[in-house]
């Protein structure tokens, strides 16, 4: 499958700064990506759907002006947090859609942030 | 809407035992299911699938079947090691949508 990486891993930011978070896909073209939001010990939340040179479709409740999504290649997917809180603390995960006609998707490692 | 409940954590098991975690859901139509499995440190990684009513999908000694009837796809290992430990995901897509509905997580940890 393909190779997903994230940048960075894990950062710690404070309150009202914003932190920009890289996804990208190695070996493979993705024209679609997707970004999710996970609290500890729960389930994956799909916050947007990424397409290459569009906007981003948000899920309902993802506020679009806070969670600035760029998905400006087929190899990298920008997510910014602007203006972060303590409650925007969170694990941040994005995947890869294998193709247009495929339901398989390539994780990225995920990243912590942590808003003081 | 879709969702996926699965059997809560975490769970620690000897090496050699035998693994169950389970996962029902509830979904408009036919879904097709998932395993994902999530290493220390690592991304979510395609573990087993199943796309019909009755199949069976497999990898890596895990087995999951897909009952209609019972809306569940429980994951199952005869003889679980330590490499095991990890956080399992079932997870559903439905229709023609691209998006995962994903259960919440079970934690497992194998010990020698």
């Amino acid at each position: 499958g393909a190779v997903v990486s994230q940048h960075p891993s894990w950062v710690i930011c404070k309150s009202g700064t914003s932190v920009k978070i890289e996804c990208r896909s190695l070996d493979f073209q993705a024209t679609t990506m997707f970004w999710y939001r996970q609290f500890p010990k729960q389930s994956l939340m799909l916050m947007a759907t990424s397409n290459e040179g569009s906007k981003a479709t948000y899920e309902q409740g993802v506020e679009k002006d806070k969670f600035l999504i760029n998905h400006a290649s087929l190899t990298l997917s920008t997510l910014t947090v602007t203006s972060a809180h303590p409650e925007d603390s969170s694990f941040y995960i994005c995947s890869v859609l294998a193709g247009a006609n495929s339901y398989e998707q390539y994780f990225g490692p995920g990243t912590r942030l942590t808003v003081t | 809407g879709d969702s996926v409940t699965q059997m809560e954590g975490p769970v620690t098991l000897s090496e050699e035992a035998f693994l169950t975690i389970n996962c029902t859901y509830t979904a408009t139509g036919y879904p097709s299911l998932f395993w994902y499995v999530q290493y220390p440190g690592e991304g979510l990684q395609l573990l087993l699938k199943a796309t019909k009513a009755d199949d069976k999908g497999s990898n890596k000694g895990f087995e999951a079947t897909y009952r209609k009837e019972t809306t569940s796809f429980h994951l199952e290992k005869g003889s679980v090691q330590v490499s095991d430990s990890a956080v399992y995901f079932c997870a559903l897509l439905s229709g023609s949508a691209r998006q995962l509905t994903f259960g919440s997580g079970t934690q497992l940890t194998v010990l020698p």
